[in-house]
């Protein structure tokens, strides 16, 4: 079974600076892997996705992702934080047969200071 | 296109009673599966169903149950229900069954058990 750990449970940056959001995997095959972001009384809604074609993954919103196989890690990033960038996001694995669905990790909740 | 609707948004009752969650997937979705959020479990994956048979299945009681219809719709089911059952729980479609493929998740079910 994988693990999905994501540091930090809230971040906070200023408007127009560095988003980084971190994720780690633990599984002996790199799974896919997914980030999503959750808004207030919100379902979730797919950011972007790594399935092994390109390590560095580009998503909606201005986000991207760059999967390290040696690190076992799928941090998201944005250059430049918006105020409409404020929500929980989600890291997400899931092993290549689905059988266990979705593994989230515990969310992060980016705070975004004017 | 119209998205995943889950039925109702919001609901209460009293433990021991039981509860059923609807959820109608995109048109032309086959998967849908199920997840548990709480603050303090994170998401949780209950079960997933593909044509009508119960594909996977993560790690709850038995007081959890589903089902899907021809038409692609769910419904699950909580028996008996616990204070700790209290969850927002999402419901989430795919095309077909490919563990690679997005997940479009709907608003949620809020239910409290009082």
């Amino acid at each position: 079974a994988q693990s999905v750990t994501q540091l930090g449970s809230h971040v906070s940056v200023s408007e127009g600076a560095l988003v980084l959001l971190r994720c780690n995997y633990s599984s002996s095959v790199p799974p896919y892997l997914f980030w999503y972001v959750q808004y207030p009384n919100q379902g979730l809604q797919l950011l972007l996705k790594y399935t092994s074609a390109a390590t560095l993954v580009k998503g909606i919103n201005g986000f991207e992702a760059e999967f390290k196989k040696s690190e076992t890690s799928f941090h998201l990033t944005k250059p430049s934080a918006h105020m409409s960038d404020a929500a929980e996001y989600f890291c997400a694995g899931s092993d290549r047969g689905g059988a266990d669905g979705l593994t989230f990790g515990k969310g992060t909740h980016l705070i975004i200071q004017p | 296109k119209a998205g995943v609707t889950q039925t109702p948004r919001y609901l209460i009752k009293t433990r021991g009673q039981q509860v059923t969650l609807s959820c109608s997937p995109i048109s032309g979705h086959r998967s849908v599966s199920w997840y548990q959020q709480t603050p303090g479990q994170g998401l949780q994956f209950l079960f997933e169903y593909f044509s009508e048979t119960q594909r996977n299945k993560g790690n709850f009681p038995g007081r959890f149950s589903g089902r899907q219809f021809s038409n692609s719709r769910s419904e699950m089911n909580v028996s008996t229900l616990e204070l700790g059952d209290s969850a927002l729980y999402l419901c989430a479609t795919k095309p077909g069954g490919g563990a690679n493929t997005e997940a479009f998740f709907g608003q949620g079910t809020r239910l409290t058990v009082v």
